[in-house]
């Protein structure tokens, strides 16, 4: 069975500073692995994805990822934050189609 | 192409009463999700349909929820009889074959 782990229900930065939020996956194949965001009272939009290929990822509004197979992980990056940042994000890991969410990381950019 | 749209967007019913959400997907996706977002829970998935069929519903909670797609550009997600734990944010979410999903803004239910 395919699952996400995102470890840290909240993490808190200050503008400027890297943001790291951490997602591992389980999975008996390949994945296909996704970040969400998710501002108050909205739904989810996508910041990046990963099929094959390149295991950098870039997303949009500055972030990246990148899939590390022997550590299970896909975890998000974005080297300064900024206060506009400040939302809920979720890794997903989709197969078949199917697609997973982990729990959750509520990121706070303090000024 | 306008996204998914979910209806309606925020929806008070009493405890008992039938609910009934809808989802526009975008036009020409295959995949149709129903997921729930809770505070204790997360994003659970409910259900998912492949060109207008259900493939996954072990997701959904028990007999009271059920889905239908009666074709490709209309689903629904109904709940009958209510129950104030059903309260919670529904989504919405379509896509094409091994892409991204595209979540609507949700349907906000309040179950008294």
């Amino acid at each position: 069975a395919q699952s996400v782990t995102q470890l840290g229900s909240h993490v808190s930065v200050s503008e400027g500073a890297l943001v790291l939020l951490r997602c591992n996956y389980s999975s008996s194949v390949p994945p296909y692995l996704f970040w969400y965001v998710q501002y108050p009272n909205q739904g989810l939009q996508l910041l990046l994805k990963y099929t094959t290929g390149a295991t950098l990822v870039k997303g949009i509004n500055g972030f990246e990822a990148e899939f590390k197979k022997s550590e299970t992980s896909f975890h998000l990056t974005k080297p300064s934050a900024h206060m506009s940042d400040a939302a809920e994000y979720f890794c997903a890991v989709s197969l078949d189609n199917k697609l997973i969410f982990g729990a959750g990381t509520r990121l706070a950019v303090h000024p | 192409d306008a996204g998914v749209i979910q209806s309606p967007r925020h929806e008070v019913t009493e405890m008992g009463q039938e609910v009934t959400l809808r989802c526009k997907p975008i036009s020409g996706h295959d995949y149709l999700f129903w997921y729930r977002q809770t505070m204790m829970r997360g994003l659970e998935l409910l259900i998912y349909f492949n060109n207008n069929v259900p493939i996954d519903d072990s997701g959904m909670p028990e007999d009271r929820f059920s889905a239908k797609m009666p074709n490709a550009s209309f689903s629904t997600l109904k709940i009958q009889p209510s129950e104030p734990r059903d309260s919670a944010v529904y989504f919405c979410a379509s896509s094409g074959f091994l892409a991204e999903a595209f979540f609507g803004q949700g349907t906000r239910l309040t179950v008294v």
